[in-house]
Parts: C-alpha cells; structure tokens; sequence
C-alpha cells in the first residue's frame, strides 16, 4: 500500500508561473525524497530532504518538510513546458542497512505554453 | 557514465507463460532495487538486494516471483504463470553506499493478454 497521499493528484498551470505540490505522509521517516517521471519513462531523482531538515533549495526546486505535520511540499519556480511530467514524493524506510522508498500516488503536471 | 538499464522495454505475453526481466545496474553500485508500479500509481517496492544477497522481501512478491542477483551485478525477475494483474511496469534501481539516491532504470512495461 502506498505511504503517503500527494495533492492536487493533477495540477494545470501556464509557462512562468510557480507550481506547488503537497505530500502527506504516515510512519516515521529517515528522509524524504521527490522524484519526477516524464510519461512512460523511469524516475529521476530531484530532491532529498532529511528528516532534521526543515528547507531545501536546488536550482528552481524548493522542498519543505514538516515531521510533526508529516507532510512536505515541493515548489517549482518560474515554470518550463519541460516541467511537464508527474512529480512523487517518497519516504525512505530503512530496511537491512538501506533504504526503501515508498511512493505516494504522485502529482501530475502541466505546464502550458 | 552509464545508467541504470533494463532489458526488454517492452513484453507481451499470454496469460500463463513465464517472462523474465533484466536489470544491469550502475558498475560499482552493490545495491539493487526492484519495483513495480502500474498505472496512475506510484512504484511499489517488491525487492532488494546488496550485493547477491537478497535481504528484503515485499510482500507484493508472490511465490510466482522470483529475483535472483547471482554475481552481485546485473540481476532478473521471473514471474512465472502470468496474470493479466502483473501487468505493470517493472522499474530497477541501483544505489551506491553513503548516497541513499536511487537510480531508476527506464522500466520494462509488461502486458499480459
């Protein structure tokens, strides 16, 4: 079963604007993770944010984290058609000197031109 | 740098055959995922190994399933006696120790009729 729960599921916007996404999440957390897949094609990773974090920057990319609220957010700035892809977060689990990543259901992007 | 890379892209088969997918990870990197996720979802974790050790199990991975990692390099998973609920794409990923970022492969999405 998934993790967590990302809202909107699906978010539309235009060319420059900023898109902010959220994710909730249930158990604790070593640390959080964002990661984009354009359609059809595997995963990319964007983002770690550790769980004594509260802030991450990189590049156009702005990752919050809130343990007590269980929750994260991921901010794209001045958005590109590139953006255009489905965004999921996902909690990292430790298991056996490693970590697993469970997914939330993902935001799918638009960004139109 | 070579990625992650995943053999075939793409499988169709009958119900009830077996398949068998491939997964060549980044060199040097001893630890290898398994996931799967099918449409509209998130990946799912089913399986991973350090090395040719398989140390965690999920319990998505039925006694149809099997992954093998037998020189600790590339690794397969076998599903055997197909069901039309295995579709799905079936994503690999490599990780290298202290980085706790996944690389994901492109998936090789399999139907079954």
């Amino acid at each position: 079963s998934q993790q967590g729960e990302e809202d909107p599921q699906a978010l539309s916007i235009q060319e420059g604007e900023n898109a902010t996404m959220n994710c909730s999440y249930k158990t604790s957390i070593n640390n959080l993770q964002w990661y984009r897949q354009n359609s059809g094609r595997g995963l990319v990773h964007l983002i770690l944010i550790r769980s004594n974090e509260r802030e991450k920057h990189s590049g156009r990319l702005r990752v919050t984290l809130d343990t007590s609220k269980k929750s994260s957010s991921l901010l794209i700035t001045a958005s590109r058609a590139a953006d255009t892809a489905s965004y999921f977060c996902a909690t990292a689990l430790l298991i056996q000197g490693a970590q697993k990543l469970v997914f939330g259901q993902g935001t799918r992007l638009t960004i139109n031109p | 740098d070579t990625g992650v890379s995943q053999d075939p892209r793409h499988k169709i088969t009958k119900r009830g055959q077996n398949v068998t997918f491939r997964c060549d990870p980044i060199s040097e990197h001893n630890r290898l995922y398994w996931y799967r996720q099918t449409l509209g979802q998130g990946p799912e974790f089913l399986t991973y190994f350090q090395n040719e050790a398989q140390l965690e199990k999920s319990r998505l991975l039925s006694d149809r399933f099997s992954a093998e990692r037998p020189k600790g390099s590339f690794s397969t998973l076998e599903i055997q006696r197909t069901e039309q609920g295995d579709s799905a794409m079936y994503l690999c990923a490599s990780s290298r120790p202290p980085s706790h970022e996944q690389f994901f492969g492109p998936g090789t999405r399999l139907t079954v009729l």
